[in-house]
């Protein structure tokens, strides 16, 4: 089954500061691959999505990732964070043809001002 | 459109007790989900429907149980409570005409203590 690796279990950035998250999965072919962001108390919100073309894909609220299959890795980035930013995030990766998708730990980001 | 609903929000359960959790979503979604959270675990898929009567097992059933009568229903059943089911549970939908792998819609989530 596929699987995913998030790195970092906490990140604190000072506000207006770049933000880059790592996200590493595990598959044999072109997984899909999510970023959805959990603010306190709330469910899951999606970011954005990589299902194919275009490695480099735009999300909501600034966000974007880039799909690097060398690498196996999706890295979320921003660059400039907001105090709203401050949230956990989650990697999530899909497998084509079965209905198992697998999410990180999840990273969380403080936001100093 | 609410989305997707869940209740109770927060619930304290005494070992052995049982309970459902109720999750209802409005958008015709045929495909959902149940997956419970626990601390730097990240989020464990416990059941999934495909539509109503069709359901099957995720990554972490057991102590679970599941139905789906209607569209919009699928309520989560735990029969004798342990602690280590408590955890905070989350109801997902996602629309059919995508499959399993496209985007989920969450619920609010239900925190749920057995002590």
């Amino acid at each position: 089954a596929q699987s995913v690796t998030q790195p970092d279990i906490h990140i604190t950035v000072s506000e207006g500061a770049s933000l880059e998250l790592r996200c590493n999965y595990s598959y044999g072919a072109t997984p899909y691959l999510f970023w959805y962001v959990q603010s306190p108390g709330q469910g899951l919100q999606l970011l954005l999505k990589y299902f194919s073309g275009d490695t480099l894909v735009q999300g909501i609220k600034g966000f974007e990732a880039e799909f690097k299959r060398s690498q196996s890795s999706f890295n979320l980035r921003k660059p400039s964070v907001h105090w709203s930013d401050a949230a956990e995030y989650f990697c999530a990766v899909g497998a084509r043809g079965n209905n198992d998708m697998r999410f990180g730990a999840g990273t969380r980001l403080t936001v100093k001002p | 459109n609410a989305g997707v609903t869940q209740t109770p929000k927060f619930r304290i359960l005494k070992i052995g007790q049982s309970m459902t959790l109720q999750c209802t979503q409005d958008m015709n979604h045929n495909y959902m989900y149940w997956y419970r959270q626990d601390p730097g675990m990240g989020l464990k898929l416990i059941y999934y429907s495909v539509g109503a009567g069709i359901t099957d097992k995720g990554e972490v059933p057991n102590g679970y149980n599941v139905s789906r009568s209607t569209t919009e229903d699928f309520p989560l059943r735990l029969e004798l409570a342990a602690p280590s089911q408590t955890s905070v549970y989350f109801c997902a939908s996602s629309p059919y005409f995508s499959g399993a792998n496209n985007e989920q819609f969450f619920g609010p989530g239900t925190r749920l203590t057995v002590l």
